[in-house]
Order: structure tokens, then C-alpha cells, then sequence
């Protein structure tokens, strides 16, 4: 069965500092996947997806951005990070054309202090 | 570019009340919309979705309809729990290509015993 993996669940880093988040599937091939946002009480925001390695499309201009760098592997990254960037980062995957919906990580708390 | 409105915000209903979630969309491209689950904390996960070749569906307590004409559907709980209390969030897309998800703001539902 198709897993996701996300990691770390919670980070508080200084403002400045770099950041790494990562994300894996597992059990899949070839999946479309997404980075969103999600800010303190408000709604998703889609930040960058992708539909295959190497190729990272950006939604929203801003401080982050995106790698691919295996099949089932995203990254989303900041060479520094700011205090508006605190927030819960969800990682997404599905594949093309099925008949099922996304399915999201159990997402990452980063506080930025 | 694709863009979801949901109400209420919030709505909080006895247990066994009925609850209705409301969204618009308005892309007319927009051919998938699913409906998500957030509790405290977690990802989204999927709980029903329906395509536009579909007018309703239905899974146990939960509904969903669909009205392409004026561009907007409803999520619908029957007998409702206090474990449906939960923020949930309406989605559209286009199936096919990067089949990014864009997202309504959240509805907080509190169902109280």
C-alpha cells in the first residue's frame, strides 16, 4: 500500500537559519506531488508541485522553494527563513489521472522565533 | 485562475443535528471536488469527492452535491457525532496535468453531546 512519509513533526528554528523539509511516498511510482501551507486558523495554500523529478512548478513568489530530486522524494527549502513562514507544511501526492483524491502528510509545525 | 469560497466559517449543531458545508467555485473547467477532514493537528485526509459527471453521492451519513450550473456543492452530515466535529475543507480541480487542488478556507464544526 502507497505510505507518506514527512518529517521533522515540529521544528522552531531562528529567524535567518536555513530550512529542509522533506517528504517521501512510498509504494507508488511516478506520483504527482504538492507542497501547501496552511497559516494559523486560515485555509491550504498551494506553494509548489510537481508532476515529475527535476521539474518544480512555483504558485505563490516567495522566500521557499522546491526540489525533486527522486521519483518519490520532495524538499521543500529556505536559505532563510522569516517569521511569516511559520506555519503547518503538508506534503501531497496522487497520481495522474486516478480516480482518487490527494492524500496529504501528517504535516510539519515550524515556528520561526 | 480557480477560486473556492466556503461557508460558513463555523457551525456548531447538537448531536444528531444534520450539518451543510457550502462552497462555490469559478472556474467552469473544474471537473473533481473532494471534500477533507482535518483534525487538530493532522493532515487533511479525504473523506468523499465527487466529479462533474455526477450530480450526488453518498457514503453512510455523508452526501455530497453537486450543481455545475451555478458552479457550487455541499458537503451534507446526517446524525452527526461529536467525533465530525473537526475542520472541514471543500477542493476543486482539473483532472488531468498538474491536478493542483485548490482549496476553500475551512469550516469549523463543533458537534456538542
Amino acid at each position: 500500500s502507497q505510505t507518506i512519509h514527512q518529517w521533522p513533526a515540529t521544528l522552531v528554528q531562528p529567524v535567518g537559519s536555513p530550512l529542509s523539509l522533506e517528504c517521501t511516498v512510498e509504494g507508488t511510482s511516478n506520483p504527482n506531488l504538492y507542497w501547501y501551507r496552511q497559516a494559523a486558523g486560515r485555509g491550504l495554500q498551494l506553494l509548489f508541485y510537481s508532476v515529475g523529478i527535476g521539474q518544480i512548478s512555483s504558485e505563490v513568489p516567495q522566500n521557499l522553494s522546491a526540489s525533486r530530486p527522486q521519483d518519490r522524494q520532495f524538499i521543500l527549502s529556505s536559505k532563510k527563513l522569516l517569521l511569516s513562514d511559520s506555519g503547518f507544511y503538508l506534503c501531497a501526492w496522487r497520481i495522474q489521472g486516478s480516480p482518487y483524491g490527494y492524500t496529504f502528510g501528517s504535516g510539519t509545525r515550524l515556528t520561526v522565533v | 485562475g480557480e477560486n473556492v469560497e466556503q461557508h460558513p466559517s463555523t457551525l456548531s449543531v447538537q448531536e444528531g443535528d444534520s450539518a451543510v458545508i457550502k462552497c462555490t467555485y469559478s472556474d467552469s473547467a473544474s471537473n473533481y471536488f473532494p471534500w477533507y477532514k482535518q483534525e487538530l493537528g493532522k493532515g487533511p485526509q479525504l473523506i468523499i469527492d465527487i466529479r462533474s459527471n455526477v450530480g450526488e453521492k453518498k457514503d453512510q451519513r455523508i452526501a455530497v452535491t453537486l450543481n455545475k450550473t451555478a458552479k457550487h456543492f455541499s458537503l451534507h452530515i446526517t446524525e452527526t457525532q461529536p467525533e465530525d466535529s473537526a475542520v472541514y475543507f471543500c477542493a476543486a480541480s482539473i483532472q488531468g496535468g498538474s491536478e493542483k487542488l485548490v482549496f476553500g478556507k475551512g469550516m469549523k464544526l463543533t458537534v456538542n453531546p
